[in-house]
């Protein structure tokens, strides 16, 4: 079983509807949870990052964090065709040392105008 | 454009050979990190270099090597490939060693074909 989980998708979504992308994980010791965004044939993108539980919002974009069961979440309100893209979430369990980062698999998003 | 490149775009080698991949960093980034994406394993940390010298290192084969040199760019060594060394690497650089959640400029990445 792999440390993070991160359904592949692909998901599509019509244009301003609410997208939902997670991610389970089972290291209880993850603290910093981040989200990347990666356009096709690009490298990725860090879009946001929480530390430890909770909510937090930047534009249309909002990350929650539920330590009490693994489970994290990216919310896009009133998405746009421009988010069409791939999702990576990922963890660490500090926020030093590249090598323990670790990302799941990604999401495949589609926005349909 | 991050305004880090990476050469070659596409590589097609066959099992056993070895290749270079080469990354230039953002003008003024002191670290380069190396990345592995493959479907079923997703994006995978290779190794870090820091003005020079490792900084940190992953899930790095033996066959795998890199080097920062003093101007700052870097190569990816890979060697006795195997067909599952197929993947897209990805170089990325940030102005200091940071943390991870530190903002790093991925490149555009160099797909690496193993026939």
């Amino acid at each position: 079983q792999k440390e993070v989980e991160q359904d592949p998708g692909p998901l599509s979504v019509p244009e301003g509807a609410i997208v939902s992308l997670n991610c389970t994980y089972s290291n209880s010791a993850f603290q910093y949870f981040m989200w990347y965004r990666q356009y096709s044939r690009k490298g990725p993108e860090l879009l946001m990052y929480t530390y430890s539980s909770g909510n937090k919002e930047d534009g249309r974009f909002t990350a929650q964090v539920d330590k009490s069961s693994k489970y994290i979440s990216l919310f896009i309100r009133d998405s746009q065709p421009s988010d069409s893209a791939t999702y990576l979430c990922a963890m660490s369990v500090s926020n030093f040392g590249n090598e323990k980062l670790t990302f799941g698999t990604g999401t495949r998003l589609t926005i349909i105008p | 454009d991050s305004g880090v490149t990476q050469t070659p775009k596409h590589l097609i080698t066959a099992t056993g050979q070895r290749v270079t991949l080469r990354c230039s960093p953002r003008s003024g980034d002191l670290s380069v990190y190396w990345y592995q994406q493959s479907l079923d394993q997703g994006l995978q940390f290779l190794i870090q270099y820091y003005n020079g010298e490792e900084r940190a290192k992953g899930n790095i084969l033996e066959r795998f090597s890199a080097q920062q040199f003093p101007d700052l760019h870097s190569e990816l060594n890979l060697s006795s490939l195997e067909l599952g060394d197929s993947a897209l690497y990805f170089c990325a650089s940030s102005v200091v060693a940071g943390g991870v959640t530190d903002t790093q400029y991925f490149g555009p990445g160099t797909r690496l074909t193993v026939l």
